[in-house]
């Protein structure tokens, strides 16, 4: 079975923190990918990675980065935590096309 | 570009009714077509998908969809709920890019009521 780990399933942050999310996944995937969760909005993809080192902007990457250090790793960042970051993000890992997602993490940010 | 619609952002049966979820994409090029469930506070998993042969496919807990290319519709659907078929279902279709990008739809979420 495809295994996707987040680091964190619930995380309260303050404004102006730099917040880290971790994602790992143990089937050797090429692709990962980050999404953002709101009620009404579905998933929105932040940003995506196809390789070390590599990565592509999604539709909304404003306010967040991402590294993909090793292959099994990818981390979300929020450089400057702010309110309307308040939300559920989801990783994924794919290869080739179908996608298996992470348990969540619901971040607030106050 | 390609897009989904999922009609109806709740849906509401009894136990033992039949199950319908509609889902209608629009795409450039033949689509690769996923079902997911998100259960409360958890991520989402994989129900079913469509990638090519045969146009009904079979998925988990009894669920399974039919790809119509004429009417550009994959419903989701299963003959009797069950009330731990409680869950929101999210549609997506791929263009089959080698990056494999989903494009979702924004959700349904299925009330089962005794």
């Amino acid at each position: 079975d495809v295994k996707v780990t987040q680091s964190s399933r619930y995380l309260v942050k303050r404004t102006g923190e730099k917040v880290f999310l971790e994602c790992v996944q143990d089937m050797d995937h090429e692709n990962m990918f980050w999404y953002r969760q709101d009620p009404g909005l579905g998933l929105r993809l932040i940003y995506f990675s196809y390789d070390v080192k590599m990565k592509e902007k999604g539709d909304i990457p404003e306010g967040y980065s991402v590294s993909r250090e090793k292959k099994e790793r990818f981390s979300l960042i929020l450089e400057s935590a702010s309110t309307n970051q308040t939300s559920m993000y989801l990783c994924a890992s794919s290869k080739p096309e179908t996608q298996y997602f992470g348990p969540g993490t619901r971040l607030l940010v106050l | 570009a390609q897009s989904v619609t999922q009609l109806g952002s709740h849906v509401s049966v009894s136990e033992g009714a039949l199950v319908l979820l509609r889902c209608n994409y629009s795409s450039s090029v033949p689509p690769y077509l996923f079902w997911y469930v998100q259960y409360p506070n958890q991520g989402l998993q994989l129900l079913l998908k469509y990638t090519t042969g045969a146009t009904l496919v079979k998925g988990i807990n009894g669920f399974e969809a039919e790809f119509k290319k004429s009417e550009t519709s994959f419903h989701l659907t299963k003959p009797s709920a069950h009330m731990s078929d409680a869950a929101e279902y999210f549609c997506a279709v791929t263009m089959n890019s080698g990056y494999s990008t989903l494009t979702f739809g924004k959700g349904t979420m299925l009330l089962v009521s005794p």
